[in-house]
């Protein structure tokens, strides 16, 4: 199957500064991408929805200045948490889609980077 | 609009049971379906996809899930717990003719008692 890394898997930073992750589709190039965050023993919250060379769709409530998100090509999408606070601390998942028969798309999903703000 | 619902936050089964996770969806169309499992600190895994083929789908692990349109389910199960199906499962649904529109449900824990 399609796979999806995300790096770093885990990162801890201080209050105050800015944490970039990455999520790259290795096997298949992905248009859109989305990103998740879940909180512990929750459900994934969707975040944004990811387009490749355009800007990020975000779900209300997020902060798109705060969580920014560059598609810059069709296997790599970033997601920036800018001026971390430790409410930030939370699980970001990242996934990337591929569509199948007819007009149906499968969700590939990335290992997750844990994110710990201090 | 479309919902997602996992009638059970958690359900707990002795090794070598059988396995019943249950999810029901709303859609005005018959959407695709899919489970994932999610173990501590891991991303999701495709556990198995209905997507109007077949409505009975095996999938990975020795899960299965039958498409019930009449009832509108998503079932998942197994014939007999491991303990290493110990984790978290999605029930997600994707309605027909939307792209890239993807609904979760809460997720149920799975427990398995040796």
């Amino acid at each position: 199957g399609a796979v999806v890394s995300q790096h770093p898997s885990w990162v801890i930073c201080k209050s105050g500064t800015s944490v970039k992750i990455e999520c790259r589709s290795l096997d298949f190039q992905a248009t859109t991408m989305f990103w998740y965050r879940q909180f512990p023993k929750q459900s994934l919250m969707l975040m944004a929805t990811s387009n490749e060379g355009s800007k990020a769709t975000y779900e209300q409530g997020v902060e798109k200045d705060k969580f920014l998100i560059n598609h810059a090509s069709l296997t790599l999408s970033t997601l920036t948490v800018t001026s971390a606070h430790p409410e930030d601390s939370s699980f970001y998942i990242c996934s990337a889609t591929i569509p199948t028969s007819g007009r149906t798309y499968e969700q590939y999903f990335g290992p997750g980077t844990r994110l710990t703000v201090t | 609009a479309q919902s997602v619902t996992q009638l059970d936050s958690h359900v707990s089964v002795s090794e070598g049971t059988p396995v019943l996770l249950r999810c029901n969806y709303s859609s005005s169309y018959s959407p695709s379906l899919f489970w994932y499992v999610q173990h501590p600190n891991k991303g999701l895994q495709l556990l198995l996809k209905y997507t109007s083929a077949a409505t009975l789908v095996k999938g990975i692990n020795g899960f299965e899930a039958e498409f019930k349109k009449s009832e509108t389910s998503f079932h998942l199960t197994k014939p007999s717990a491991h303990m290493s199906d110990a984790a978290e499962y999605f029930c997600v649904v994707s309605p027909p003719n939307t792209g890239n529109q993807f609904y979760f449900g809460t997720g149920t824990s799975l427990t398995v008692i040796p």
